[in-house]
Formats: structure tokens, sequence, C-alpha cells
């Protein structure tokens, strides 16, 4: 079984500061998405990420994805009360026909 | 284009009732999941479709679950007696399948279950 681990578990920060979030696993993903839950919603697909060392942005989000393909972080620049909710990541070991592992999520509060 | 779509979105029952939970994926979608959500334990996944076949039910708690999936526009996950410890909120999503995937799902907005 492939488990991803996500850290912190909660943060609570105040608006305008920074934060990284981590997603680490001892298997090879063929690609990792992040996902972004509301209360009473579904996860919003934010982002995927599919080749070693790969970055991607998204306005203020930043995504990379480890060399090795087992691990990857989300930082948030200047954090808005917005941006509160669950985030997601999931691992896809065989994107055609396998299942979709998720970590745990971490709950993003921003305070005003 | 119309999502995932999910009924009913809340339930309320109680213990022993049959509970049936419906699910159209998107059109053209080969792939369909159902997880469910807690927080203890986050977001496990159930069992998961694809081209209308189960591939993999080990996320099944136990016998009083079951899923169908009779053709590509539709499926249920039916609980059969409902006990309290399966309040949750059980989501299904879809996964396009084919050259170019790269694995995201979308979710639909989930059926809340409260089993009394």
């Amino acid at each position: 079984t492939q488990l991803l681990e996500q850290s912190p578990q909660f943060l609570s920060i105040q608006e305008g500061e920074n934060l990284t979030v981590y997603c680490n696993s001892s298997s090879v993903f063929s690609s990792l998405q992040w996902y972004r839950q509301e209360p009473g919603e579904g996860p919003v697909l934010l982002v995927t990420v599919v080749t070693g060392g790969e970055v991607k942005k998204l306005k203020r989000l930043t995504f990379q994805f480890g060399d090795a393909r087992k691990d990857s972080s989300l930082h948030i620049t200047a954090a808005q009360p917005g941006d509160t909710g669950l985030y997601l990541c999931a691992g896809a070991p065989n994107t055609n026909a396998g299942k979709s592992t998720f970590g745990d999520g971490t709950t993003l509060t921003v305070k005003p | 284009d119309a999502g995932v779509i999910q009924s009913p979105r809340h339930e309320v029952t109680e213990m022993g009732q049959e509970v049936t939970l419906r699910c159209k994926p998107i059109s053209g979608h080969n792939s369909l999941f159902w997880y469910r959500q807690t927080m203890m334990r986050g977001l496990e996944l159930l069992i998961y479709f694809n081209n209308n076949v189960p591939i993999d039910d080990s996320g099944m708690p136990e016998d009083r679950f079951s899923a169908k999936m009779p053709n590509a526009s539709f499926s249920t996950l039916k609980i059969q007696p409902s006990e309290p410890r399966d309040s949750a909120v059980y989501f299904c999503a879809s996964r396009p399948t084919g050259a170019g995937n790269t694995g995201e799902l979308f979710f639909g907005e989930g059926s809340r279950l409260t089993v009394l």
C-alpha cells in the first residue's frame, strides 16, 4: 500500500505570512495532485506535477515535485483568509488505470 | 459542462435502514471512484470502476456495502443495513483515461450521511 504523509496536520497563521505544506512518501508516483477543499464541498484540483524536480506556480502558490517523484511541497506566499481550507495531496501510481492515494490533509486557517 | 453530480446532498436515517447514494460522472470519463471522508480517517477509497467494471473494492468496509455501475453515466453506493458508524461524507469522483490523462480526479459535492 502506498502511503502519503502530509505535514503539518493543522496550521493557523496571520494574513500576510508565508507557509509551506509537505507531502512525503516512500513510493514513487507517476504524478501527484494537490487539491483544496472547502467546508461542504468536494476537493477541487489545484495542480498536477508529473516530472521530477518540476516547479509550478499558481499566483501566490508554488508547487514542487521532488527529484525522485516521492515527495512534494506547496508554498503559499502572503497568505490571505481566502486561502483557508483543507489541502490534500494525492499520488497516482499509474495514471491510466490506477487508484490515487490521498494524504490525510493539512487544515489551513488564515486569520485576518 | 456539468461536473460530477451526486444525490442526495444530505441524508438522515435510522440505524438498520437501507441507504442508496447516487452519482453521475462527467460525460466521457471512464473511471469512477467512491470515497468516504471522516474527521478521524480522512479520505478513504471504497471502490473504483474502469469502463463500468469494478477494479478494486478492497476499501469497502464490509458486506453491508455494495456498489454498482450499470452504465457509463450512473453509479450507486448502497448500505444495507446502515449503522451509526457509517455516518460520513461520501464522495464520488470521475477521471478520464487514455493518452494525456495525468491522474486528476473530479469530485462531486458529496453526500452527507447521518445514521442515528
